[in-house]
């Protein structure tokens, strides 16, 4: 059971959209859609933004969104405001009752 | 409204025993449909998922850790815990519990403060 990968930093501007991968495996991500979205801001729990590839908690924005294509799944934010600053992982079931998370991705807001 | 609160020694012994308690609030832990789980953070790193707990007390647990890893849940206590066995200075992480939903796919949508665990002599 590897950790899904993903981009160690990503970066946008006020208003922008951006978009994190997640690239597991076909016995992973893509055997699954049970793929989840955290965000997570410096010394705080983990908050869940999406959940089942696309779904959102309520009281998440809009403007989170997420999809999946083979074995990568995608979050993306789009008009990025400043709070939007955070780590975001993602997870996937692996089977057999499982789970295994993506190494984390630190957005900036330029 | 359900909350998690973890709570333990904030330093254990290479070799010795970690243990963790999760105490539920706001809501009954022998409420269908939740696996109840584990989750760490080794300083400045990503989450390592470490297992969970069923309702019906069935555990599952990360190949990994499976060897040395022991999740329980006392429902009079509304409490779930986590053992640890023969830790070392890699155990060494912030501990978190979290409640994972059926009909949510079993993703992650409550977690606790999170504790630190430093594994030092």
């Amino acid at each position: 059971q590897s950790a899904l990968t993903q981009p160690a930093s990503v970066s946008g501007s006020p208003g922008q959209s951006i978009t994190i991968s997640c690239t597991g495996t076909s016995s992973d991500v893509g055997s699954y859609n049970l793929v989840s979205w955290y965000q997570q801001h410096p010394g705080k729990a983990p908050k869940l933004m999406i959940y089942e590839v696309s779904k959102r908690p309520s009281g998440v924005s809009n403007r989170f969104s997420g999809s999946k294509s083979g074995n990568t799944a995608s979050l993306t934010i789009s008009g990025l405001q400043a709070e939007d600053e955070a780590d975001y992982y993602c997870c996937s079931y692996a089977g057999s009752s499982t789970s295994v998370f993506g190494g984390g991705t630190k957005l900036t807001v330029l | 409204q359900v909350q998690l609160q973890e709570s333990g020694p904030g330093l254990v012994k290479p070799s010795q025993t970690l243990s963790l308690t999760c105490t539920v609030s706001g809501g009954s832990i022998s409420s269908g449909g939740y696996y109840w789980s584990w989750i760490r953070q080794h300083p400045g790193k990503g989450l390592e998922w470490i297992g969970y707990i069923y309702y019906s007390g069935s555990t599952y647990y990360n190949p990994s850790l499976k060897s040395r890893v022991t999740i329980s849940v006392d429902t009079s206590k509304n409490q779930f815990s986590l053992k640890l066995s023969s830790v070392t200075a890699a155990d060494t992480a912030v501990y978190y519990c979290a409640r994972a939903p059926d009909d949510i796919g079993g993703a992650f949508d409550i977690w606790g403060q999170g504790t630190m665990v430093t594994v030092s002599s």
